[in-house]
């Protein structure tokens, strides 16, 4: 498996708590990414980064900041979580474009 | 429009059985077709990869991409029960600057009972 952790792998929290989730990875890839997958709607992209401190959006960032301090981590914060944000939150990196290694995935749950 | 569309399923089959899996896509600058797999409760694992049009085999797997009706097909053959899983097509484009987001299907879930 590809050097990639996250951390929590689960957690409950409550409406309207700051949630943070971490990923490292060990392989230096350039590329990494925060998705979230529920039923029917497959991984959608939250936010990506490639490089160091240069991040963007993806199709459902709204709600969801991240940061990339160092190369290994990718932190990705729900300010104020709500109920709609409990789902399972992937994180993958890569340095191709064809190939992205996911990690084992955090499940969150929103009361 | 989605610009990946994959019917969920569920799909069932005995083993043994051939398995046609499928995509279809709405921008003609994709270049990279992947099909992914993912075991319950385990993140996407790459199975395979095709640039452009063609086939591509491995073993019981096999690619297909068709750019004219931008259809993109995975083939199992001689299913096994530890097939079952989730599987996802994702497309991607080298576009400037280094395109390097996927756009995943819905993935389609599979069951192979023996």
């Amino acid at each position: 498996d590809a050097g990639i952790t996250q951390s929590p792998r689960h957690k409950v929290t409550e409406t309207g708590t700051p949630v943070t989730l971490r990923c490292h990875q060990t392989e230096n890839h350039r590329y990494m990414y925060w998705y979230r997958q529920d039923p029917g709607h497959g991984l959608r992209l939250i936010h990506y980064s490639y490089g160091v401190k240069d991040t963007d959006k993806g199709e459902v960032s709204d709600g969801y900041s991240v940061s990339r301090s160092k190369t290994e981590d990718f932190l990705l914060t729900l300010e104020s979580a709500t109920s709609s944000q409990t789902s399972v939150y992937f994180c993958a990196i890569s340095d191709t474009l064809y190939e992205q290694y996911f990690g084992p995935g955090t499940r969150l749950t929103v009361t | 429009q989605k610009e990946v569309e994959q019917d969920p399923g569920p799909l069932s089959v005995p083993e043994g059985a051939i398995v046609s899996l499928n995509c279809t896509y709405s921008n003609s600058a994709f270049q990279y077709f992947m099909w992914y797999r993912q075991y319950s409760r385990k993140g996407p694992e790459l199975l395979m990869y095709t640039y452009s049009s063609g086939n591509k085999e491995d073993g019981r797997f096999t690619a297909q991409v068709d750019k004219s009706s931008k259809y993109i097909s995975l083939f199992i053959r001689d299913s096994q029960p530890s097939d079952s899983a989730t599987y996802l097509c994702a497309i991607n484009f080298d576009g400037p600057g280094g395109y390097n987001k996927l756009i995943f299907g819905a993935g389609t879930r599979l069951a192979v009972h023996p």
